[in-house]
């Protein structure tokens, strides 16, 4: 099974300011033969479902704000909100999908300081 | 408009039999892999199982792998998951889960709410 560690499990950043969290899999989830990233971000706040930010490591969902973004490529993936908004507050996860059984990283909780 | 109405979720008790619905609307039910996402109490996703959008291939998590069976009735655009041999560990919401692509090998593109397994004596 492909691994997904997060880090950090949690941080407090400030309203305005970036944070980063970071995405590494046990194994490449880089496929070859199209040059993509099997890796997706994923947003969820309390009581909610998960909602799906970024695809193929670094492409936007529609309707996604342009703070979000994604890099990354093999085993190492980074998601990063360039000014971090009160809506931002939530749990982000990653997930592979190079591999069955699709895996999820642990989550990182973003919160205000 | 995408919708997943996640249903069937209720108390049962260890060792005892459930099944979950999932009525699907608002895209090509049959063309989309489709899963089943659990998410523990105050934990992290846990993907569950898939059925494959282009052929019907299914694929379980180790954890319900000879326990759960995942299916889909596609004249009633309705995905299921039939629980069996439920242990206190398979507590958690369960959500239905569509595929952003046919294969399998798929992210997840929209979500239903949920549905609530508790497995308790």
């Amino acid at each position: 099974d492909i691994v997904m560690t997060q880090s950090p499990e949690s941080l407090a950043v400030s309203l305005g300011e970036r944070a980063t969290i970071n995405c590494k899999s046990s194994q490449s989830v880089l496929y070859s033969s199209n040059n993509l990233n099997y890796l997706t971000w994923y947003q969820q706040k309390p009581g909610q479902p998960p909602k799906l930010l970024i695809y193929w490591a670094s492409t936007r969902e529609s309707g996604v704000p342009d703070r979000f973004s994604g890099s990354g490529s093999g085993t190492d993936f980074t998601l990063t909100i360039s000014s971090l908004q009160a809506e931002d507050v939530a749990v982000y996860y990653c997930q592979q999908h190079y591999d069955i059984p699709l895996t999820f990283g642990g989550g990182t909780k973003v919160e205000i300081k | 408009e995408v919708q997943l109405l996640d249903s069937g979720g209720g108390l049962v008790q260890p060792g005892g039999s459930l099944r979950l619905s999932c009525e699907a609307s608002g895209f090509t039910f049959s063309s989309r892999a489709m899963n089943w996402v659990r998410q523990a109490p105050g934990k992290g996703l846990e993907w569950v199982s898939v059925i494959c959008g282009d052929n019907d291939d299914t694929y379980y998590a180790d954890s319900v792998r000879g326990r759960f069976t995942i299916s889909r009735d596609k004249s009633k655009n309705t995905l299921y998951l039939q629980m069996n041999s439920l242990r206190a560990e398979d507590t958690a919401l369960y959500y239905c889960a569509r595929g952003r692509r046919g294969s399998c090998y798929s992210d997840f593109d929209f979500w239903g709410q949920g549905t609530l397994v508790t497995v308790s004596s």
